[in-house]
């Protein structure tokens, strides 16, 4: 079974700012790949990064990077630069990589981010 | 643009009806999956398919059910609906290749019962 907690319900964050997002996860999977979503209040689902657990470095784009620390199973989110679009709801999702079946995305609860001018 | 389509956007009905909720994935893309997302369940896996078969089910109601087309397209069939349904319903694609695991996702539909 896989389980993602993100602690932090919601954050104010400052334009220009940066801002760390926390997420950990547990998995039995041997392998596994962990993803940050983006859903704005329009409601899409929008894909940032992706980290495989095999990866030796962390993944980077653009103003994201993941702050991935296998051993602590923890895998957070770092907005560089904050800007006012940046507001929205934030998702770290898991899954196993196991071929083509049964990969479901599993989802922590989401942080709410509201960038202040 | 995800590249992942979803039809219809929005949808209000009545209890009791049936209807169904359309996605064609992106380009290339053989697997499929439906979530449902709802205030007091979040994110919710429902079910997968892969170029033509269920692979995989999740928290699926018996009264939902879900195919895929030899076009690669998938339908998510509601049925009896009921107040508790309403949320909102997406699809993803994935090529499952390996280093090309990501799950790209539809804009959703939004569906009411009322």
């Amino acid at each position: 079974a896989q389980k993602i907690t993100q602690t932090q319900p919601g954050m104010f964050v400052q334009e220009k700012e940066a801002v760390t997002l926390d997420c950990t996860y547990d998995t039995s999977d041997p392998s596994y790949g962990l993803f940050w979503y983006k859903q704005p209040s329009s409601g899409e689902m929008i894909f940032l990064i992706y980290q495989g657990s095999y990866d030796q470095q962390n993944a980077t784009e653009g103003r994201y990077s993941l702050n991935f620390q296998k051993a602590r199973k923890s895998a957070n989110l770092v907005i560089s630069a904050s800007q006012l679009g940046d507001s929205a709801m934030y998702f770290c999702a898991m899954r196993g990589l196991r071929g083509t079946a049964g990969n479901k995305l599993t989802f922590g609860g989401g942080t709410r981010v509201l960038v202040k001018p | 643009d995800s590249g992942v389509t979803q039809t219809p956007k929005h949808l209000i009905t009545a209890t009791g009806q049936r209807v169904t909720l359309r996605c064609s994935p992106r380009s290339g893309d053989l697997s499929v999956y439906w979530y449902q997302q709802s205030l007091d369940q979040g994110l919710q896996f429902l079910i997968q398919y892969y170029n033509g078969e269920e692979r995989a089910k999740g928290n699926i109601l018996e009264r939902f059910s879900a195919q895929q087309f030899p076009d690669l397209h998938s339908e998510l069939n509601l049925s009896s609906l009921e107040l508790g349904d309403s949320a909102l319903y997406f699809c993803a694609s994935s090529s499952e290749r390996v280093h090309q695991e990501t799950q790209y996702f539809g804009p959703g539909t939004r569906l009411l019962v009322l």
